[in-house]
């Protein structure tokens, strides 16, 4: 079975300052993770996915996360917020060589960024 | 925009109500989901199909009627729905068996039964 914790339902940052957003998993398998970000009234859009080789993956928008497997965990980050990047941010652990496995991603709960000017 | 479309973008229905959501995609993927994300809980997985064939059910109850009549379609039927069943419901489509596989989402439909 796979869960995905994120910690921290909300975070709150200036315009310009690091994001961070945590994100830890298990799963009995090597996992397939990934970031999804949901912008008010829209669907989800995929914003980094990781499968295999490099641990630290860079998606869209300057956000970038690193797989460490010592620590179970799947961190996303960027090194300064802009007040577009206010939305939900949703991690996703898959154990499907195909990335989704006919969609059955285990998501987190979600964490809603603030950005403040 | 990201080629899956969904209507109605909002909904209101009473619960002796029989209604439809409609989804559509434009990707020219072979795989189909409906997804339920109802406040502080983690998106659900509902049904999936896969070349119009459904692949997944993950125990949602009869009240929820999917149907695929092809590749680039997905209704999902609501009839005598519950309060609880209140949610925004996503369609999301992918090419499933194919390395740059990722889910594309729509914008969902805000579903709202009193």
């Amino acid at each position: 079975a796979q869960s995905v914790t994120q910690l921290g339902s909300h975070v709150s940052v200036s315009e310009g300052a690091l994001v961070l957003l945590r994100c830890n998993y298990s799963s009995s398998v090597p996992p397939y993770l990934f970031w999804y970000v949901q912008y008010p009234n829209q669907g989800l859009q995929l914003l980094l996915k990781y499968t295999t080789g490099a641990t630290l993956v860079k998606g869209i928008n300057g956000f970038e996360a690193e797989f460490k497997k010592s620590e179970t965990s799947f961190h996303l980050t960027k090194p300064s917020a802009h007040m577009s990047d206010a939305a939900e941010y949703f991690c996703a652990v898959s154990d499907s060589v195909f990335g989704t496995s006919y969609g059955k991603l285990t998501f987190g709960q979600g964490t809603i960024l603030t950005v403040h000017p | 925009e990201t080629g899956v479309t969904q209507t109605p973008r909002h909904l209101v229905m009473g619960m002796t109500n029989k209604k439809s959501l409609k989804c559509e995609q434009h990707l020219g993927h072979n795989a189909m989901y409906w997804y339920k994300q109802s406040a502080k809980k983690p998106l659900e997985l509902m049904f999936v199909y896969s070349l119009e064939e459904r692949v997944e059910n993950n125990s949602v109850p009869s009240r929820f009627s999917p149907e695929c009549p092809n590749s680039s379609h997905l209704f999902l039927h609501l009839h005598t729905l519950q309060p609880e069943d209140s949610a925004l419901y996503l369609c999301a489509s992918s090419q499933v068996f194919s390395e740059r596989e990722k889910l594309f989402f729509g914008s969902g439909t805000q579903l709202s039964v009193l």
